[in-house]
């Protein structure tokens, strides 16, 4: 079974410029998750898709952020524009409606901010 | 509010046992796990718990709910050196509909 994809792997780009990331969960899987983790923390939800709807998008700074799950499966988290705190990793997960909820986790995008 | 709070590091040398304490702050957490991550990876489940069981058993790895303390921790027996990483502890709320991480321990394995 392949695992959660997501694209690019590493990125550096300029404050105010602006980047995208891509993410194709597993077969299946209804539930989509991005996370942003900055160096030492733990992850932090962004957004949280059910299908191609947003169920929680509390955390998404969206004055700048923007997130879509078209047809339910890939994903693109896009971040324009850019600032140096963006810097982080960004982590897609998806999961399985299961009586466990264990999230499937992508290898993440590194993001700096120059 | 919702919250998960760890240890940031841990050091024991090799063929000793580890122990990683979290504690959490929502009392209607169904599930609590420990999700592992190595250097430039993802985080993968490693074991969780039911949050009506006490403890829980899977080969080198111990689980204790102490769920009146609202603290979870994972034994690593025998530990080797590639055990070291880094040890997230993470609760589900809202009837396993959000996940909440800890910060992560790391893990340090000395030969």
């Amino acid at each position: 079974e392949a695992g959660v994809a997501q694209s690019p792997r590493y990125k550096i780009i300029e404050k105010r410029q602006s980047v995208a990331f891509w993410c194709n969960p597993i077969s299946g899987h209804a539930t989509l998750y991005w996370y942003q983790q900055i160096l030492g923390q733990g992850p932090k939800l962004l957004i949280q898709f059910q299908n191609n709807g947003v169920v929680d998008d509390s955390q998404l700074p969206k004055d700048r952020f923007s997130a879509e799950r078209l047809k339910g499966v890939d994903s693109t988290l896009k971040i324009q524009p850019a600032k140096l705190e963006d810097s982080a990793v960004y982590l897609c997960a998806s999961s399985a409606l299961t009586y466990t909820g264990e999230l499937f986790f992508g290898e993440g995008s590194r993001l700096t901010v120059l | 509010g919702e919250d998960v709070e760890q240890s940031l590091f841990l050091s024991v040398r090799e063929g000793d046992s580890s122990v990683i304490n979290c504690t959490y702050t929502d009392s209607s957490s169904t599930y609590l796990y420990w999700y592992k991550q190595e250097p430039g990876a993802g985080l993968q489940l490693l074991t969780y718990i039911f949050s009506n069981m006490d403890m829980k058993q899977d080969q080198r790895l111990t689980v204790l709910l102490n769920k009146k303390d609202k603290h979870l921790s994972l034994r690593i027996a025998d530990t080797q050196t590639g055990d070291s990483a880094i040890y997230f502890c993470a609760e589900s709320i809202y009837g396993g509909f959000k996940t909440i991480f800890g910060a992560g321990t790391r893990l340090f394995v000395k030969a």
